[in-house]
Order: structure tokens, then sequence, then C-alpha cells
């Protein structure tokens, strides 16, 4: 079946610009998790989903950064006012969301956001 | 709080040598552990995982033994090919918890 996917691939935005990434999980999966891969920092949790709801957002950097999952299904991770420090790999993964602890999360192919 | 600590790279071998990548972890809670892969131009995937204490995760020639006396999950693979040239993630996930925390990675480097 159909993996995670991510878009776009490639995102290149100026300064102070807002920017929004999507993702869509695998069908089932109500648990959704954005991460953020950079040179500097290596991987980071950013928000997880299960549903629609965030019990954990507890990785947001700052609070220009937001998500939301509308459907138990796709997200949106929005940056408003975009810095240069925002330059990353955003990496959205999905799983079945039944077992703390122990469940599989499977990865997009991530977004490659580059602030100007 | 949690973290992972992985040997630093990059790794550098000859085809059909032995590998190991060190894992270490701090935990609060009792976490599982994971090995995830990033091949060359590829997305994150799990190579393998384990979720109680002396459990052996395995996955295409490469094992990790759970071991909690000494708080480690270190990667091992007989003989490497230059195929399994990528970097390395550990990671746990802790009690409670569905994030993954994540060590630093380790690329790899098989040489033919």
């Amino acid at each position: 079946g159909a993996g995670v996917s991510q878009s776009p691939s490639n995102k290149v935005t100026e300064k102070g610009k807002d920017v929004e990434l999507r993702c869509d999980p695998i069908s089932g999966h109500t648990a959704l998790y954005w991460y953020r891969q950079s040179l500097g920092q290596g991987l980071e949790f950013l928000i997880y989903f299960q549903g629609n709801s965030a019990p954990d957002k507890s990785g947001l950097p700052s609070d220009r950064f937001s998500a939301e999952r509308t459907g138990g299904s796709v997200s949106t991770l929005t940056i408003q006012r975009t810095q240069q420090e925002d330059s990353a790999v955003y990496l959205c993964a999905s799983s079945l969301g039944t077992t703390p602890r122990a469940d599989t999360q499977y990865f997009g192919p991530g977004t490659r956001l580059t602030v100007l | 709080g949690d973290s992972v600590t992985q040997m630093e790279g990059p790794v550098t071998l000859s085809e059909e040598a032995f590998l190991t990548i060190n894992c270490t972890y701090t935990a609060t809670g009792y976490p599982s552990l994971f090995w995830y892969v990033q091949y060359p131009g590829e997305g994150l995937q799990l190579l393998l995982k384990a979720t109680k204490a002396d459990d052996k995760g395995s996955n295409k020639g490469f094992e990790a033994t759970y071991r909690k006396e000494t708080t480690s999950f270190h990667l091992e693979k007989g003989s490497v090919q230059v195929s399994d040239s990528a970097v390395y993630f550990c990671a746990l996930s802790d009690t409670g918890n569905y994030q993954l925390i994540w060590g630093a990675g380790t690329k790899l480097i098989i040489k033919p």
C-alpha cells in the first residue's frame, strides 16, 4: 500500500515568510509525528498527534510553529515568519497508535526547507 | 531526560568485515529500543527493534540485543556489503510515550 507522503519535497522561502508543509499518513494510522532533521541538531521531535488531538507538543521550538490534523488523516505544519535557523528537513511519520513505546513509525521522504 | 548516545562516524570498513556500532541510552522508564537506517537519497526506515530486556532484534543480517544491565543496544553484522553504506540511527521510546528520542546517527561507508 501507499506509504507516508509529504509535500512539497523542497521549499525555498525568504526570511519572514510563512510556509506550510503537508503530510499524508498511511491509511488507518491514528498516530502522526513531525520531526526535524538538521545538521547542527540531528533528529528532533516536534509534535505528536493521536487522531486530531496533539497530546504532546513539547518539541515545537517556538510559537512560530504550529500544526494541525484534520479528519484523523492529513496534517499541516505551519511555520510563521521563517528564520534562517528553521532551514532543515522536516520529516513526518505515522504509526498504528495502539502500543505506546513499541509502535513502529513509518517515515515519509521529508520536506527540505531552505530559508534565504 | 532521556537520551541516546551513538559512536561517532564515519565508520569505514572493507566489504565482508564485521560491524559493530555502539549505542547506549539513559531513560527514566522502561524504553523500547530501535535502529533506523537512512540509505543515500532515501527516507528513514526501521531496521530492527526490541521491546524488553534480553530481546534480540534482527533483520537483513543485522542484530542488536537489548541489554538493560549495561543500558546498551549495539548493532552488529557479521559480513557487511557495499549496499549497507548508509546512516544508522539508534532511538528509544520510553514508557507511556510514542515519540522517538534519537542518537546523532553514524555514517557507515563500506569499500569494495
